[in-house]
């Protein structure tokens, strides 16, 4: 069973700061998902990556197969960026529909 | 716009009750999920289904037990609710089809709270 760990659990920066929130797992992956959580609401996904780097807007996701890590940037941070992100991975397939292994999460707070 | 609709947004219900928590997506998706979310231990996969009346259990199925009807309802039921139940719930869907990678649609959850 995969293991994923993020970093930092919390972290609270000042609006404009860059922002890196990192996360590792421990066995092969067919797939890798950033997901943002709001106070009291649903979920949304971010990305979705398998390998290199993604980009939508200010955020940028990267990923590095070999050693197993994939990394979320914030540029510009701002207040409206205070969420939960998770990293959640799909196992290599096995031949039937599997749900994700999440990690536990990166309670980001911006303040103005 | 797509999208995963969870019928209650807050729910209190009896220790001993029997609940039904209800999941529809209209993205003709074949994968549903139910997980639960609590605090320090993250999202845990309860079950899945990837087809219609298909389930399969997922890490935490003990307790539950689920439906699946139609291809657009994913019903999660607690046969008997007991407290430590109490979480918040989460419905998603994906695409399915074998070595596909395709992302997921969540809900926008439930608070169950059993007393």
């Amino acid at each position: 069973k995969n293991e994923v760990e993020q970093s930092p659990q919390n972290l609270t920066a000042q609006e404009g700061e860059f922002i890196t929130i990192n996360c590792s797992y421990s066995v092969g992956i067919s797939a890798l998902h950033w997901l943002q959580q709001h106070p009291g609401g649903g979920i949304v996904s971010l990305f979705m990556l398998s390998s290199g780097k993604k980009k939508h807007g200010r955020l940028i996701a990267t990923i590095n197969i070999q050693e197993k890590h994939s990394s979320l940037h914030i540029t510009a941070s701002h207040p409206r960026d205070s969420a939960v992100y998770i990293c959640a991975v799909t196992a290599v397939w096995g031949g039937g529909a599997d749900g994700l292994t999440f990690g536990k999460g990166t309670h980001l707070i911006i303040q103005p | 716009d797509v999208k995963v609709t969870q019928s209650s947004r807050y729910l209190v219900k009896r220790t001993g009750e029997k609940v039904f928590l209800e999941c529809v997506q209209d993205m003709d998706h074949e994968n549903m999920f139910w997980y639960r979310q609590d605090p320090g231990l993250g999202l845990r996969l309860i079950y899945f289904s990837y087809d219609v009346k298909m389930k399969e259990k997922g890490d935490i199925p003990e307790g539950y037990s689920v439906s699946r009807e139609k291809k657009e309802r994913f019903s999660l039921i607690l046969e008997s609710a007991s407290t430590n139940q109490t979480s918040m719930y989460l419905c998603a869907s994906s695409l399915g089809g074998p070595g596909a990678n395709y992302g997921y649609t969540f809900g926008s959850g439930t608070r169950l709270t059993v007393v």
